[in-house]
């Protein structure tokens, strides 16, 4: 029972260059939502998704693409990194889109861009 | 738009002490949720609780307990005779429809 699972744990990359975060869940779950947390910030949401080819921004898109062809990835891309990206990302997934819904978060992505 | 201020930043407390985590929020919606999540020195999001607006019940659970007022707009989170395995960062979140506003999180440091 893999749950929600992200990709890499750990990247290091330099400013320019594109990178792509992945994440995946097994519980075939609808909503998909990536965050970034920084300190002084706490999580604040980039991009989320209600279903496969469904995506929408959330606080802090500016940067950032995501797409959703299969239900269970989300892929979150930066296509020129900069050194304010420089944050832990979070996958997150839930089972609808009720407000109440308890939110399953992946283990997160430490990014450090040079 | 929705708001949660968690307003300390960091609270340092003596093992077996009891610590009290305050959550203040904003929204205009009538129904919601508040959550609370611990992010333990390991990095993990860990779910604690989720209170709807409609239940105003305190909620204990073992050392914990949660206090939701909503005349005072406010989720505060209590930890009784606090252990180091307590020392965490907790965040409150608020989630009006699908997606929730964290606050900036208190950083809960529990000493032996």
């Amino acid at each position: 029972d893999a749950g929600i699972t992200q990709s890499p744990r750990y990247k290091i990359t330099e400013t320019g260059r594109q990178v792509t975060l992945m994440c995946h869940q097994t519980w075939s779950h609808s909503y998909m939502f990536w965050y970034r947390q920084d300190l002084g910030h706490g999580l604040r949401l980039i991009y989320y998704s209600a279903a496969a080819d469904i995506t929408d921004k959330g606080e802090v898109p500016d940067g950032y693409v995501v797409s959703r062809s299969k239900t269970e990835n989300f892929p979150l891309t930066l296509e020129s990194a900069t050194r304010s990206q420089t944050s832990v990302y979070f996958c997150a997934s839930s089972e609808s889109e009720q407000a109440g819904n308890e939110q399953f978060f992946g283990p997160g992505t430490r990014l450090t861009v040079l | 738009a929705q708001k949660v201020t968690q307003a300390q930043t960091e609270i340092s407390v003596v093992e077996k002490e009891d610590v009290t985590l305050d959550c203040v929020y904003e929204t205009r919606d009538t129904t919601y949720y508040l959550f609370w999540y611990k992010q333990p020195p390991s990095g993990e999001l860990v779910f604690l609780i989720r209170r709807n607006s409609f239940d105003e019940q305190n909620e204990i659970s073992g050392r914990y307990s949660w206090n939701f007022q909503k005349s005072t707009s406010s989720f505060n989170f209590t930890i009784t005779a606090s252990q180091v395995v307590d020392s965490a960062v907790y965040f409150c979140a608020l989630s009006v429809y699908s997606t929730l506003t964290f606050g900036k999180g208190t950083m809960l440091l529990v000493s032996p």
